[in-house]
């Protein structure tokens, strides 16, 4: 099935910085969604990108899909302890193909 | 609504056992599947439903079975338990409606152990 690849695999963040974590695709994406799970928690869906080069924005996260829809991005400002957890994009609709994910751990 | 839910929420199973993983939702939502997820490698697909009678095999579907007689219900069967299969197992749900979102909503999982 399509792979996605996200890296970086362990993002460990000072309370108050940024970060970004990026997804790649070998393959043209139609759409890529993003999901965030707590944990011991399940994913919970953030948001959905499916036209080349848009942006989108929810408070201090800001999610990128690239020109040729072959790479999203999620940034994160001035990071907060509630960011902690596993950011994983997905593609593929219905039956999504998942990245490994990016677990966030914060320093405070 | 109770969104999706999923029974039960531990089980362990020795090798060889069979047993069926309980799904629900109550959004009528068209499209359910079934995840797994282990250390580092995100959740891969097992198998998914477009709709009450039809079912599809997704990434890792060995070992599981499924069916979907109701829109609402998507049990997952293992026919004969292996310690490979020990995992967090997720049901999810999700529908179109129109926009081309195909947002899925998880239930709270099912953490299976096998020895």
């Amino acid at each position: 099935g399509q792979q996605v690849m996200q890296i970086p695999q362990y993002q460990h963040v000072q309370e108050g910085e940024d970060f970004t974590t990026y997804c790649n695709s070998s393959t043209t994406l139609s759409n890529i969604q993003w999901y965030k799970q707590r944990p011991g928690g399940h994913p919970v869906f953030l948001i959905q990108l499916v036209k080349s080069g848009e942006v989108k924005k929810q408070k201090r996260l800001t999610f990128q899909f690239g020109e040729a829809k072959k790479n999203s991005s999620l940034h994160i400002t001035a990071t907060q302890t509630t960011d902690v957890g596993t950011y994983f994009c997905a593609a593929n609709d219905y039956k999504l193909s998942f990245g490994a994910g990016t677990t966030v751990t914060v320093r405070a | 609504n109770a969104g999706v839910t999923q029974t039960p929420k531990f089980q362990v199973l020795k090798t060889g056992q069979s047993m069926t993983l309980q799904c629900a939702q109550d959004m009528n939502h068209e499209y359910m599947s079934w995840y797994r997820q282990d250390p580092g490698m995100g959740l891969r697909l097992i198998h998914y439903s477009v709709g009450a009678g039809i079912t599809d095999q997704g990434e890792v579907p060995n070992g599981y079975n499924v069916s979907r007689s109701t829109t609402e219900d998507f049990p997952l069967r293992l026919l004969s338990a292996a310690p490979s299969q020990t995992s967090v197992y997720f049901c999810a749900s999700s529908y179109s409606g129109g926009t081309g979102t195909y947002e899925q909503y998880f239930g709270p999982g099912t953490r299976l152990t096998v020895t």
